[in-house]
């Protein structure tokens, strides 16, 4: 079946830019998690959506990043005034909720430049 | 925080060896430990996930093992192949909400 998937795959911006970023997980999935990876550094996690909520966001770096799940599906992160250290790539990654329903399901990411 | 550690950071061999990384975390507060598979330009593949201590996965050439008491967990992968050329992440859940702790990942090239 179809995997997770996002747009764009690639972005590129200017400082003080406004981006958005997509994600579509798996059908059925309830659970959405959205990570970042800067270079040289394992992904890090930013946000969790249980549905339409977020369940945990204490990842989000500052409050120029957002990210909203309103209908329980499709997911955009925002990030506003954009600023160099931004750049990364961006990984959602979607999981079935449910007792022994352990792996989070990857999407390719977006990669994203801030000149 | 939880800090996830991996190790080398990089390996090169050669087709036909075999070879191992290691992947240590807190053991306090253990849920899961997962293993990623990935390579440029694709997604991160689910390779195992392992949560008993003790606990073994095999998945063709692949094979994990568990130690939650210390706080490790072993990748094997027997006789190398080109395309097992990628970026393996490990990541520890540590609480009921789902959040992974990765670390940085080791780089493995095979050469022909």
């Amino acid at each position: 079946g179809a995997g997770v998937s996002q747009t764009p795959s690639n972005k590129v911006t200017e400082k003080g830019k406004y981006v958005e970023l997509r994600c579509d997980p798996i059908s059925g999935h309830t659970a959405l998690y959205w990570y970042r990876q800067s270079l040289g550094q394992g992904p890090e996690f930013l946000i969790y959506f249980q549905g339409t909520g977020a369940a945990d966001d204490s990842g989000l770096p500052n409050d120029r990043f957002f990210a909203v799940r309103p209908e329980g599906s499709v997911s955009t992160l925002k990030i506003q005034r954009t600023e160099r250290g931004d750049s990364a790539v961006y990984l959602c990654a979607s999981r079935r909720t449910g007792a022994n329903q352990e792996t989070q399901y990857f999407g390719p990411g977006t990669r994203l430049l801030v000149l | 925080i939880l800090n996830v550690e991996q190790s080398p950071q990089s390996l090169h061999v050669q087709e036909g060896d075999s070879t191992n990384f290691t992947c240590s975390f807190p053991s306090s507060n253990f849920y899961a430990l997962h293993w990623y598979r990935w390579e440029t330009a694709k997604s991160p593949e689910a390779l195992f996930v392992m949560t008993l201590n003790g606990d073994e996965k095999k998945k063709g050439r692949i094979s994990a093992t568990l130690n939650t008491k210390e706080g490790y967990s072993y990748l094997y992968i027997k006789g190398s192949q080109p395309e097992d050329s990628a970026t393996y992440l490990c990541a520890s859940r540590g609480s009921t909400l789902g959040r992974l702790y990765f670390g940085r990942g080791t780089q493995l090239t095979v050469w022909p």
